[in-house]
């Protein structure tokens, strides 16, 4: 079993919906990193967080360290939103390794 | 002006063939670092460099053997390449270590087949 697993694997929505992405991890960890890959496989990083809550425009990143769990939301989703999220963390001891979950992958229809 | 970029995009060759990748990044970071995508599309690290110091390395077959001639540049160069290579190699640099203090920016990949 990964270490980190996102769910869900694949989502379709329509414009405007309220999109909610989960990871779940198994580790202590340092770090939480959202990050976006594009169709044409390009990798942007989204968020990183430790605590709380961040806000970027239409995308909010959650996290809960307790339970082991961050959310990715995005509000008012458009079709370019449509993409793969991936959610990784940073192992606790070892605070320059990232361990990656398998990707949701987001079709946004207009 | 892009921030990190690889040379090549698209690489193919042949089995037990050489090759490298390189990379470079023009933020100033300290440090950089290099991932394999499988045809599953799971991300793992393989190496990370700090200051040109390896940091990181990920139980990857000594064939992969990454080399740091400046803080910009990460290049990966690859002996006798196999079919299981075949992959998206990405390239990512980082303003500080360790990460979890900072975000990372990803180069656009390069697609290496190996036939």
């Amino acid at each position: 079993k990964n270490e980190v697993e996102q769910s869900p694997q694949n989502l379709t929505a329509q414009e405007g919906e309220f999109i909610t992405i989960n990871c779940s991890y198994s580790v202590g960890i340092s770090a939480l990193h959202w990050l976006q890959q594009h169709p044409g496989g390009g990798i942007v990083s989204l968020f990183m967080l430790s605590s709380g809550k961040k806000k970027h425009g239409r995308l909010i990143a959650t996290i809960n360290i307790q339970e082991k769990h961050s959310s990715l939301h995005i509000t008012a989703s458009h079709p370019r939103d449509s993409a793969v999220y991936i959610c990784a963390v940073g192992l606790q001891y070892n605070t320059d390794k990232l361990i990656f979950g398998t990707g949701t992958r987001l079709q946004v229809f207009p | 002006d892009t921030a990190v970029s690889q040379t090549p995009k698209y690489l193919v060759t042949q089995m037990g063939n050489d090759k490298s990748i390189k990379c470079e990044q023009n933020l100033g970071h300290d440090t950089m670092y290099w991932y394999k995508q499988d045809s599953k599309k799971f991300l793992k690290i393989m190496f990370s460099y700090n200051n040109k110091e390896l940091i990181i390395n990920e139980t990857v077959p000594n064939r992969f053997s990454p080399k740091s001639p400046d803080k910009a540049h990460l290049n990966l160069h690859i002996n006798s390449l196999e079919l299981g290579d075949s992959a998206v190699y990405f390239c990512a640099s980082s303003q500080v270590w360790p990460l979890l203090l900072d975000t990372q920016y990803f180069g656009p990949g390069t697609r290496l087949t190996v036939l």
